[in-house]
């Protein structure tokens, strides 16, 4: 069946670093790819989506890329802060339906 | 921006006690909301999809008598966990969103404790 595949499973960085997650999904009708952040206790929270006709998409310190004919798609967090440790979820939608990656957990060490 | 609410946010209950939680939308409409189940570093797995006035579609594996879906108007959604054993002790989360292919909008979850 459908699946999104997320790497790393963890992260560390020093702050003011970068960090990258990627993801790939399988379902080439997915056209919509959300990422949330997901702080300890709490509900994911959308930080930035990108739609499957667009390459490229950027929010502040937060870029998303997309690259529809190899099924990837990465976040880039740039200037990294302690506030960006969460849990980080990518997804890929069609329609209705959403598929979530397993997520990375990212610690910004100050 | 939309908000979804959920409440209660922890319960702790004895085993076989029935336990509500209530997903509303706040400043929106949702014909459709989710419910999902989340286990300690683990990613978000569906549940059921509940639609306004219609029956719950259950995931494959989810037992539809244990987890009860109501979704009576199109702001409020509940998940009833019926005869709760301390097995069915998770996070659940709920989401909403406006129309197909739309964000997700989380509400904070529900933290289920039974002993």
């Amino acid at each position: 069946g459908e699946n999104v595949e997320q790497h790393p499973s963890t992260l560390s960085v020093q702050e003011g670093d970068s960090a990258v997650i990627k993801c790939t999904y399988s379902d080439s009708a997915s056209n919509y790819f959300p990422w949330y952040k997901q702080e300890l206790g709490k509900g994911p929270q959308l930080i930035i989506d990108i739609r499957s006709n667009v390459g490229e998409k950027k929010d502040q310190r937060i870029a998303v890329t997309l690259n529809k004919t190899a099924k990837h798609f990465s976040l880039h967090i740039t200037e990294t802060q302690p506030e960006d440790s969460a849990v980080y979820f990518c997804a890929a939608s069609t329609l209705y339906k959403v598929i979530f990656g397993p997520g990375t957990s990212l610690s910004v060490i100050p | 921006g939309a908000v979804v609410s959920q409440h209660p946010s922890w319960v702790i209950c004895k085993s076989g006690t029935s336990v509500k939680i209530e997903c509303r939308s706040l400043d929106f409409q949702a014909t459709t909301m989710f419910w999902y189940r989340q286990f300690p570093k683990q990613s978000l797995m569906l549940m059921a999809t509940s639609n306004e006035g219609s029956k719950a579609t259950y995931e494959q594996g989810v037992e539809k008598d244990k987890f009860l879906i109501n979704h009576a108007s199109l702001t409020l959604s509940t998940l009833t966990v019926t005869s709760a054993h301390p097995e069915d002790s998770s996070f659940y989360i709920c989401s909403a969103f406006r129309t197909a292919n739309q964000p997700q909008h989380f509400g904070d979850g529900t933290r289920l404790s039974i002993l």
